[in-house]
């Protein structure tokens, strides 16, 4: 398996443009989650879906944030309109809950947005 | 709301020192995760502990789980510039379905 894969790994935009962030969970899993990662504020659950179903999207910051899962096998994040302080690593995992399976996550590569 | 607190936050040492990172919280878990974050990669799991008391151990790396489930250690001895990382630890609850909480993270460094 190719494990989680996010698109894209870099994304460099400006203050009030429109970003999508995109990925691909573990073929099976039926658990998707979507982090944010910052040197100040550590490792954020923004939302997380169970069979493409938003679960608690507590996490996420704002209106400005939205994301969706479609199929099992894509979810986005998008952000909209961006900020600077939106600037961190998003991450996206999976996990299942089949029987027999742990609570472990798999990681994506993440994807590091800058927002000028 | 469940928190995870790790300490230290950093930590830099030389090659062949023993450290021990710690993992506290209030809360119980059902299991208790430990990951290792590389530079530009995504958290990669090292352990789960499931029952009070457990001990695991991978190579030079010790984990334990406290006995009343609130509480975890890692111990690496004779660390090496290859343990350099992000170390997480994330806590399950069963009733939670599979979300985890992360604490925040105690980034090591070790010089050679």
């Amino acid at each position: 398996d190719a494990g989680v894969i996010q698109s894209p790994r870099h994304e460099v935009t400006e203050m009030g443009q429109e970003v999508t962030l995109r990925c691909k969970p573990i073929s099976g899993h039926d658990y998707l989650f979507w982090y944010r990662q910052t040197m100040m504020r550590g490792l954020e659950l923004l939302i997380y879906f169970n069979n493409n179903v938003p679960i608690d999207d507590s996490g996420m910051p704002e209106d400005r944030f939205s994301a969706k899962m479609p199929n099992a096998s894509f979810s986005t994040l998008k952000i909209q309109p961006s900020e600077p302080r939106d600037s961190a690593v998003y991450f996206c995992a999976s996990s299942s809950r089949l029987a027999g399976a742990s609570d472990t996550q798999y990681f994506g590569p993440g994807t590091r947005l800058t927002v000028l | 709301t469940q928190l995870l607190e790790q300490s230290p936050q950093f930590l830099s040492i030389q090659e062949g020192e023993n450290l021990t990172v710690y993992c506290n919280s209030s809360s119980v878990f059902s299991s208790l995760q430990w990951y290792r974050q590389e530079p530009g990669e995504g958290p990669v799991l090292l352990v789960t502990v499931v029952t009070g008391g457990e001990v695991k151990k991978l190579k030079r790396l010790t984990f334990q789980f406290g006995d009343a489930r609130k509480d975890s250690s890692l111990h690496i001895t004779a660390a090496q510039p290859g343990d350099t990382g992000l170390y997480l630890c994330a806590g399950g609850n069963n009733n939670a379905g599979n979300m985890l909480t992360f604490g925040g993270g105690t980034r090591l460094m070790v010089k050679p």
